[in-house]
């Protein structure tokens, strides 16, 4: 089975903060996503990535930044954290192989609150 | 116009009942779709796939595709309380990257 993990299930900050979100998965994806979930809003893209050290903005990028050092994880950066970026942040990831149909496989979630 | 349209919800249908979900999408090359399952405070997760035309089956779960008439639907038979939920429906383009369309979800109940 597909494992993608997140750093943190509940997340606290204050505004200004830096925070960093990390996602790890363990199936050899070529690809990753960071979303984000709010009600009556649906999910958002804001990043993705195809490679190691690619990234690609995706619908809201303001206000983040993403970091792919490594093939297994995708990191989410919040330079500076504001209470609108209170939000449930979902990672995914899919593979490139041609047999695939590119579905993306999530992780548990972040729950972050800014305060 | 959205890229993906679901039906707004939210669905109710007694146990035992069948639910019937269903998506339109916009972007008439999309080649791949999927059903996604999300609980309350839980993320989405991959329940069905379909690529071509017609019925997929899989236990008490069908995806149905028309991509003439650009729509896919799901429909849940002899429907559990557990299978209360909001359903999510994702379309993926037919252009080289990988991003998925999804929908805003229909959430369905399902009363004992």
């Amino acid at each position: 089975d597909v494992k993608v993990t997140q750093s943190s299930r509940y997340l606290v900050k204050r505004t200004g903060e830096k925070v960093f979100l990390e996602c790890v998965q363990d199936m050899d994806h070529e690809n990753m996503f960071w979303y984000r979930q709010d009600p009556g809003l649906g999910l958002r893209l804001i990043y993705f990535s195809y490679d190691v050290k690619m990234k690609e903005k995706g619908d809201i990028p303001e206000g983040y930044s993403v970091s792919r050092e490594k093939k297994e994880r995708f990191s989410l950066i919040l330079e500076s954290a504001s209470t609108n970026q209170t939000s449930m942040y979902l990672c995914a990831s899919s593979t490139l192989v041609h047999s695939s149909y590119n579905e993306q496989f999530f992780g548990p979630g972040t729950r972050l609150t800014v305060l | 116009q959205k890229e993906v349209e679901q039906n707004s919800g939210p669905l109710s249908v007694p146990e035992g009942a069948i639910a019937s979900l269903n998506c339109t999408y916009s972007d008439r090359g999309s080649q791949s779709f999927f059903w996604y399952r999300q609980y309350s405070g839980k993320s989405p997760e991959l329940i069905m796939s379909i690529y071509s035309n017609g019925d997929k089956e899989d236990g008490r779960f069908t995806a149905q595709l028309n991509k003439a008439s650009q729509y896919v639907s799901l429909l849940i038979r002899d429907s559990q309380p557990s299978d209360s939920a909001t359903y999510l429906c994702a379309v993926k383009a037919l252009s080289g990257d990988y991003k998925l369309s999804f929908g805003a979800g229909t959430t369905v109940t399902v009363r004992a």
